[in-house]
């Protein structure tokens, strides 16, 4: 039982590349999110899924694209990358999908810097 | 949206000593967790705690939810303890909001 596996663990990319940051659960969770954490600004809702097929916009999800094709993996894509996107990405996931009861597993996070 | 507030921003502690770190919500919630990040940027999740009291080892949480409020207890701190604690709420809609952290540095 791996819990929530975050890829790449670090990643450089150019201004105005596009890369996936590739997140999967094995337990079968229902709800899957991503947050981006910052220095002093605590985590931040990017985007998140209540299941297969539906995802949903968070605080700041502009520049992401994400997706929900199975109830396993929760991948987050940048389209063209840039420097404000330098960040520590966080996936995390909870068993319930039910208002008052997320609790969160979080994955060790991907280190993302765009020069 | 709700705010969440945390206090205090930074904490040093002697190895031994207690603390208790705040966290203030501006609205009513039905979700409340504290979760510690290591200094190796893990987060792992410490309490589920929408009301009342809970303990876990030296660990304790008690969430006020009528005054929008809750208090992590850390007694007889180690320095394993160290690191950035946070507080999450949960809006409407399945978002967790976080505050912005209270930085812990225990030493020797």
């Amino acid at each position: 039982n791996a819990g929530v596996t975050q890829t790449p663990e670090f990643q450089v990319l150019k201004t105005g590349q596009s890369m996936t940051l590739q997140c999967a659960q094995d337990m079968n969770h229902e709800y899957m999110s991503w947050y981006r954490q910052d220095p002093g600004m605590g985590l931040r809702l990017i985007h998140y899924s209540v299941g297969a097929g539906i995802t949903d916009q968070g605080e700041v999800p502009n520049g992401y694209n994400v997706s929900r094709s199975t109830t396993e993996d929760f991948p987050l894509r940048l389209l063209l990358a840039a420097p404000s996107q330098t960040s520590v990405y966080f996936c995390a996931s909870s068993p319930s999908r039910l208002y008052g009861a997320n609790v969160l597993t979080f994955g060790a996070g991907s280190r993302l810097t765009v020069l | 949206g709700i705010q969440v507030e945390q206090s205090p921003p930074d904490l040093i502690l002697q190895e031994g000593a207690n603390s208790t770190l705040r966290c203030n919500f501006s609205d009513s919630v039905n979700n409340l967790q504290w979760f510690h990040q290591n200094p190796w940027g893990q987060l792992i999740n410490l309490f589920y705690i929408p009301s009342g009291t809970k303990q876990n080892g030296r660990l304790s949480a008690t969430t006020v939810a009528t005054e929008r409020y809750s208090l992590l207890y850390i007694s007889s701190s180690q320095t394993t303890d160290s690191g950035v604690y946070f507080c999450a709420v949960e809006e409407e809609g399945n978002k967790l909001v976080f505050g912005a952290g209270t930085i812990l540095r225990v030493k020797s």
